[in-house]
């Protein structure tokens, strides 16, 4: 089976700061990891993936994301954040191994002005 | 560049009615999956299909079913209506010709159709 813990709930932060959302993963096989973003009232869009290649993967919005095998995880970042930036994050995993996408529960982030 | 489309976009039933949700995938994608998210929860994999065949199936309920057409729109059917069956579903489509396989496909995810039933 195959999992996807994002441990907070919710994350802050001032705009013109780093963000950090974070996540890591559990898969038999060769994991496929991605982010998506939910705005209100709005579907799921896709920011970024890993397959396979470079641990740093640059996505959509200036966000980023780094593989890190070792410890499992697959944190999203961003520079400095922006107000618009404020959504719910959802990271998912596959593999190949079981191609279906399994969610984490998500990360509402609030940037302030 | 045309998106996920489903349709209703909002839909209120009562207790032990039928609901359809329709779902039209990007134009050559061959794949749909369905998702369910409940408030303030997870999207929960549903079914998907694969050129007009059923391919997974996830938690999704006995009293749901669900198909794929000739042009690869999708319904989901959903009877004896639970207050519970409240949510918000999700459609997406992709391709299992990308480059990559299809096992690391990127899926493209509709608005969601927002069930309440009362």
């Amino acid at each position: 089976a195959q999992s996807v813990a994002q441990p907070e709930d919710q994350v802050n932060v001032a705009e013109g700061n780093p963000l950090t959302v974070k996540c890591t993963y559990s898969v038999s096989g060769n994991p496929y990891l991605f982010w998506y973003v939910q705005y209100p009232n709005r579907g799921l869009q896709f920011l970024l993936k890993y397959i396979t290649g470079d641990n740093l993967v640059k996505g959509s919005y200036g966000f980023e994301a780094e593989f890190n095998k070792s410890q499992t995880s697959f944190h999203l970042k961003k520079p400095s954040a922006l107000v618009s930036d404020s959504a719910l994050y959802f990271c998912a995993v596959s593999s190949d191994n079981d191609y279906k996408l399994s969610f984490g529960a998500g990360t509402t982030v609030t940037v302030r002005a | 560049a045309a998106g996920v489309i489903q349709s209703p976009r909002h839909l209120i039933k009562e207790k032990r009615e039928t609901a359809t949700l329709k779902c039209y995938p990007i134009p050559r994608h061959d794949t749909v999956y369905w998702y369910q998210q409940g408030p303030g929860q997870d999207p929960q994999f549903l079914i998907s299909f694969y050129e007009k065949m059923q391919s997974d199936k996830g938690s999704i309920p006995d009293r749901f079913s669900a198909q794929q057409f000739s042009d690869y729109h999708s319904e989901l059917n959903m009877s004896s209506l639970e207050l519970g069956d409240s949510a918000l579903y999700f459609c997406a489509s992709s391709s299992r010709m990308g480059h990559f396989g299809w096992s690391n496909e990127k899926l493209f995810f509709g608005s969601g159709t927002q069930l309440s039933v009362l």
